[in-house]
């Protein structure tokens, strides 16, 4: 059984650029959180999907939009990026179903503004 | 969610076993308390989850005293690839799975040979 699992490993790219990061959340989970790290920090809540829905936001502008898919696997869009996006993101997934905060992450994405 | 306080840092050696206490003195009736791992370049792994007393799993064990304003996660004769950085989180699980993890800076454990 795959874990969960995120497209591309790194990227590399320039400011004001647009990205777009993908997740396939661990099979049998249908919600998808999405988590940014900055060097040396804790992962910050970006926000979460359900039901091909955001349904909790932490806070980041605007310019950070996601989506979720049917088969549950979601994408993170980032646009008019700044030097201080640089940082791992990370993609969790879990049931929504569950009381638990058991979240499994995958391995992130490594993305560096220039 | 409650705010939690833990160590910056802290330092072992192959064979001993491990206490990281974290602060949570406004912790609601509500919150569970959880722990996640987290190694170099990888995403955080969860250790363990509890709600009062004490919780134990093949990995570790989590010490919650009566007025559950700390716990302790506890790990056993800790080995050089239980060098990563630990997190403590509180929140309310009953919310099932609005689970919006919010972490702090961690305590990163470093063991020695």
């Amino acid at each position: 059984d795959a874990g969960v699992t995120q497209s591309p490993t790194h990227l590399i790219k320039t400011r004001g650029q647009q990205v777009t990061l993908r997740c396939s959340p661990k099979s049998g989970h249908d919600t998808v959180s999405w988590y940014q790290q900055a060097l040396g920090q804790g992962p910050q809540f970006i926000f979460q999907y359900y039901e091909e829905e955001e349904r909790q936001r932490g806070n980041f502008p605007d310019r950070f939009s996601g989506h979720q898919f049917p088969n549950y696997s979601s994408e993170l869009n980032v646009n008019a990026l700044l030097l201080g996006d640089s940082a791992l993101y990370l993609c969790a997934s879990s049931r929504t179903l569950e009381s638990s905060y058991e979240q499994y992450f995958g391995p992130g994405t490594r993305l560096t503004v220039t | 969610l409650a705010k939690t306080t833990q160590p910056i840092s802290m330092d072992s050696y192959e064979g001993q076993e491990v206490n990281i206490t974290c602060s949570h003195n406004n912790i609601a009736t509500n919150d569970y308390i959880t722990w996640y791992q987290q190694f170099p370049s990888q995403g955080p792994r969860f250790i363990i989850q509890g709600y009062k007393t004490k919780v134990t799993n093949e990995v570790a064990s989590l010490f919650i005293p009566a007025d559950r304003k700390s716990s302790t996660l506890s790990l056993p004769r800790v080995s050089l690839s239980d060098t990563a950085v630990y997190y403590c989180l509180v929140g309310d699980s009953l919310s099932g799975g609005y689970n919006k993890l919010i972490f702090g800076a961690g305590t990163r454990l470093a063991v020695h040979p």
